[in-house]
């Protein structure tokens, strides 16, 4: 079975310019939840949707934004970007509807520099 | 809000040595508690979780008791191996509404085995 898939792996960015991050989660999966890691922050949560709807968003501004299509791909676009939004974009998903009883799968990352 | 606190790493030890990892955790409600592993290159693993008081988690050799009287998720390994060298990670689902749909992470302890 696939795992979760990340494309871009590695993009390179200038401030001010948006980019869209890809995730195909693992077949059957409904739910794709998206984090962001970075070494002073550590990883923290953008969003996550279920079967297209945005069930709970981080705390991040409103230049983050995703959206999850019914084949449940999701995207994730960063508009006019900053310095600090350099990171390594995670996706993951899950089988189940909650976490207590599901497990989340992570992919390996997509590697944002911005310059 | 919610929060988890692990010891800072980076950790060194020899291999067979017995390994603890700290991990406390503020949350409301009742949470699932996580340890997922990143080994390097590589996205994260779940390694093993509990969903209520008094719950172990084990996986490979891991083992780690939900103590709600201490809030505290602790990990440990009677002998480690030079293939255990990775970030840990632990992490939380707050058990109620939307919090039931995103982890919210510690900020990572690094092991490292020598032989």
């Amino acid at each position: 079975k696939a795992g979760v898939t990340q494309t871009p792996r590695y993009l390179i960015k200038t401030r001010g310019q948006q980019v869209t991050l890809s995730c195909s989660p693992i077949s059957g999966h409904r739910s794709v939840s998206w984090y962001q890691q970075t070494p002073g922050q550590g990883l923290q949560f953008l969003f996550e949707y279920f079967s297209e709807t945005q069930r709970n968003k981080g705390n991040f501004p409103g230049r983050f934004s995703g959206r999850q299509f019914s084949n449940s791909r999701s995207e994730m676009n960063v508009s006019t970007l900053e310095l600090g939004d350099s990171a390594l974009y995670l996706c993951a998903s899950m089988a189940g509807e909650k976490l207590n009883t599901g497990e989340l799968f992570f992919g390996e990352g997509s590697r944002l520099t911005v310059l | 809000g919610n929060s988890v606190t692990q010891m800072e790493g980076p950790v060194t030890l020899s291999e067979e040595a017995f390994l603890t990892i700290n991990c406390t955790y503020t949350a409301t409600g009742y949470p699932s508690l996580f340890w997922y592993v990143q080994y390097p290159g590589e996205g994260l693993q779940l390694l093993l979780k509990a969903t209520k008081a008094d719950d172990k988690g084990s996986n490979k050799g891991f083992e780690a008791t939900y103590r709600k009287e201490t809030t505290s998720f602790h990990l440990e390994k009677g002998s480690v191996q030079v293939s255990d060298s990775a970030v840990y990670f632990c992490a939380l689902s707050d058990g109620s509404g939307a919090g039931s749909y995103q982890l919210t992470f510690g900020k990572g302890t690094k092991l490292s085995v020598i032989p």
